[in-house]
């Protein structure tokens, strides 16, 4: 079957602007996770999904960043008033259950705040 | 709180070389460890996932090992190819969380 999907692949915007980054997981998959990842660093958690709720949110970086997911399928990340320091790479990943399976990454979003 | 470390940072070697790289974590409590490549400018792809109670784990010419008690796993790469050239990273995921913690990666150069 697909794999994860995001969207879009990049993404520039201005400062100030709000972005709405997608994931789509694969199908059954109940646990979604997102994480960023900037230039020569490693990956930063970001939230974690438990179906539609999420239990972990530790990872948001500020209050302008938030998070849903709908239906136990696709999740929106959002974030508001951009800043240059959000540029990097948002990645999503899915796994069938959120303790012991293999995590499934989609390709990212790069995005870049001028 | 767990911390993941991977040694070396980077690694360039010779086309054909069997090659180790190392992944070392501080709390052996953990569920499972996994770990990935990531090629330049894209997702990372799962190549092994070992459990708690597993000791290793095998796909083709990569083998990967888990020592729980040292804190330890080791990725083992043999006859390397130049399309081995990515980043390996390692991510442990441990009891009490669903957070799995990354390593910063190696990133490996496979030269003809």
């Amino acid at each position: 079957g697909a794999g994860v999907s995001q969207s879009p692949s990049n993404k520039v915007t201005e400062k100030g602007k709000d972005v709405e980054l997608r994931c789509d997981p694969i199908s059954g998959h109940t646990a979604l996770y997102w994480y960023r990842q900037s230039l020569g660093q490693g990956l930063e958690f970001l939230i974690y999904f438990q179906g539609n709720s999420a239990p972990d949110k530790s990872g948001l970086p500020s209050d302008r960043f938030s998070a849903e997911r709908t239906g136990g399928s696709v999740s929106t990340l959002t974030i508001q008033r951009t800043q240059q320091e959000d540029s990097a790479v948002y990645l999503c990943a899915s796994s069938l259950a959120p303790s012991a399976d293999t995590q499934y990454f989609g390709p990212g979003t790069r995005l870049t705040v001028l | 709180k767990q911390e993941v470390t991977q040694i070396p940072a980077a690694l360039s070697v010779p086309e054909g070389e069997n090659l180790v790289l190392n992944c070392s974590f501080t709390d052996s409590a953990i569920y499972n460890l996994q770990w990935f490549r990531q090629d330049p400018g894209k997702g990372l792809t799962s190549l092994l996932l070992i459990q708690s109670s597993q000791r290793e784990q095998t796909s083709g010419r990569l083998n990967a090992s888990l020592d729980k008690s040292s804190g330890r796993s080791t990725l083992y790469i043999a006859a390397s190819q130049p399309g081995d050239s990515a980043t390996y990273l390692c991510a442990v995921k441990s009891g009490g969380s669903y957070i799995p913690t990354f390593g910063r990666g190696t990133s490996l150069i496979v030269h003809p």
